[in-house]
């Protein structure tokens, strides 16, 4: 059974870079597949944000490019997202997922992340 | 980036009724495209990828339809759990995108 969890603070300041973590069980992330991001502000719809290959490879959404960064870390079967100089319109659930090339299969509990002062 | 577009935005139906949403690519995605449940609070839910795959698990009366630029989500006899947002989802070139979601009510 593949699980998803996402850790990281709940309430991060303007200008300040949100740091959010999934950890995987049940799947070794060096085994294959995508591992991504997806976001949904309170009462939207959904925005990928991207994803990364075991290997290392990375998508990112242009829209967003230029203050994403997704790792890996296959010692810990955990991949992280970081998101810079955050406004409140990056006040969002933030899910992690298994991205089976496209198609989101699994998917963590989400993790509702407020920038605010 | 591809442009999803959902029809109808919400609606309202009956337990036993069938149903069918829309949704439309603004170019060609092949077959490049998943459907999804939602519902308050939870993650979304793989329904169909590939256009019309049953992802393992889902309700036989779930299934999609469409190629190209045109795809249907079609629920043959609503039940009360399927009451939900529903989202379309295109994976043909990156970035991946998403319908609006169509909500379903209980009428």
């Amino acid at each position: 059974q593949v699980q998803l969890q996402e850790s990281g603070p709940g309430l991060v300041k303007p200008s300040e870079t949100l740091s959010l973590t999934c950890t995987v069980s049940g799947y070794s992330i060096s085994s294959g597949y995508y591992w991504g991001w997806i976001r949904q502000p309170p009462g939207k719809g959904l925005e990928w944000i991207g994803s990364i290959y075991h290997s290392g490879s990375t998508y990112y959404n242009p829209s967003l490019k230029s203050r994403v960064t997704i790792s890996v870390d296959t010692s810990k079967n955990q991949f992280s997202l970081k998101l810079s100089s955050v406004t409140a319109a990056d006040t969002a659930v933030y899910y992690c997922a298994r991205d089976q090339a496209g198609a989101v299969d699994y998917w963590g509990q989400g993790t509702l992340v407020t920038v605010s002062s | 980036a591809i442009r999803m577009t959902q029809s109808p935005s919400s609606f309202s139906a009956s337990t036993g009724d069938r149903v069918t949403i829309t949704c439309r690519a603004s170019q060609g995605i092949s077959s490049y495209l998943a459907w999804y449940q939602q519902k308050p609070g939870k993650a979304p839910k793989l329904l169909i990828y590939a256009a019309s795959t049953l992802q393992s698990g889902v309700p036989s009366r779930f299934s999609g339809s469409g190629s190209g630029t045109d795809f249907t989500l079609t629920i043959s006899c609503l039940q009360s759990e399927d009451f939900a947002t529903y989202y379309c989802q295109q994976y043909y070139s990156y970035p991946v995108t998403f319908g609006p979601g169509t909500k379903v009510d209980i009428k």
